[in-house]
């Protein structure tokens, strides 16, 4: 695609729910990053992927978060029995090698209620 | 630690004028650094990529600096516009470990009539 894609757009889901959250980023892109923003504050790291190496996952705030990438493809982010502080915008970005930019997608808002 | 410290936190500008956005951080051993202009609601887009060897790169009326020797860096607008507001981010990219990329906070700017 022409850019990083991610869906939903928006998610509101009940308070202990389930919810997946995915990116297509730019075909050819080996890294892929997932970012959370709460309002008002800056980006917080999430998860790295690189080529086929193990991903970084030093970001990751709690067990209840996990994320797949099926080679250098799609990515799914995985948030188990949500919270309301998990309520931000989760945004992913990819690049194709570590000196070039990084696109980011528009993000998901994810709303717990 | 690895850390992206930007100041100032916020700043207000009346259009047409210049301003100066700094940023020090600690990342090492250093692959490059980016500095990325985020709307409100959107994801952030690159608008300067340095590496180590680079002093100073310019994009249209931005034009940053990078003194890898102080490790310290500095986004200059020059005759802001009101399209202009916006955060500004300051991020680094870590050598060993994939490429990385660790973000500062940001500084919100807010250019004005």
């Amino acid at each position: 695609g022409a850019g990083v894609s991610q869906s939903p757009s928006n998610k509101v889901t009940e308070k202990g729910k389930d919810v997946e959250l995915r990116c297509d980023p730019i075909s050819g892109h080996t890294a892929l990053y997932w970012y959370r923003q709460r309002l008002g504050q800056g980006l917080e790291f999430l998860i790295y992927f690189q080529g086929n190496s193990a991903p970084d996952k030093s970001g990751l705030p709690s067990d209840r978060f996990s994320a797949e990438r099926t080679g250098e493809s799609v990515s799914t982010l995985t948030i188990q029995r949500t919270q309301q502080e998990d309520s931000a915008v989760y945004l992913c970005a990819s690049s194709s090698d570590r000196n070039t930019e990084a696109f980011f997608g528009q993000g998901t808002r994810l709303t717990v209620v | 630690k690895n850390q992206v410290e930007q100041s100032p936190q916020s700043l207000i500008i009346l259009e047409g004028k210049n301003c100066t956005l700094q940023c020090n951080y600690t990342v090492s051993p250093f692959s490059n650094l980016r500095w990325y202009k985020q709307d409100t609601g959107r994801g952030p887009v690159s608008l300067t990529i340095m590496t180590f060897s680079e002093n100073t790169k310019s994009n249209g009326r931005y034009t940053a600096t990078l003194d890898a020797d102080t490790k310290q860096s500095s986004l200059h607008i020059t005759a802001s516009q009101l399209s202009d507001s916006a955060s500004y981010i300051c991020v680094v990219s870590n050598l060993n470990q994939g490429g990385k990329l660790i973000f500062g906070q940001g500084t919100e700017l807010s250019v004005k009539p």
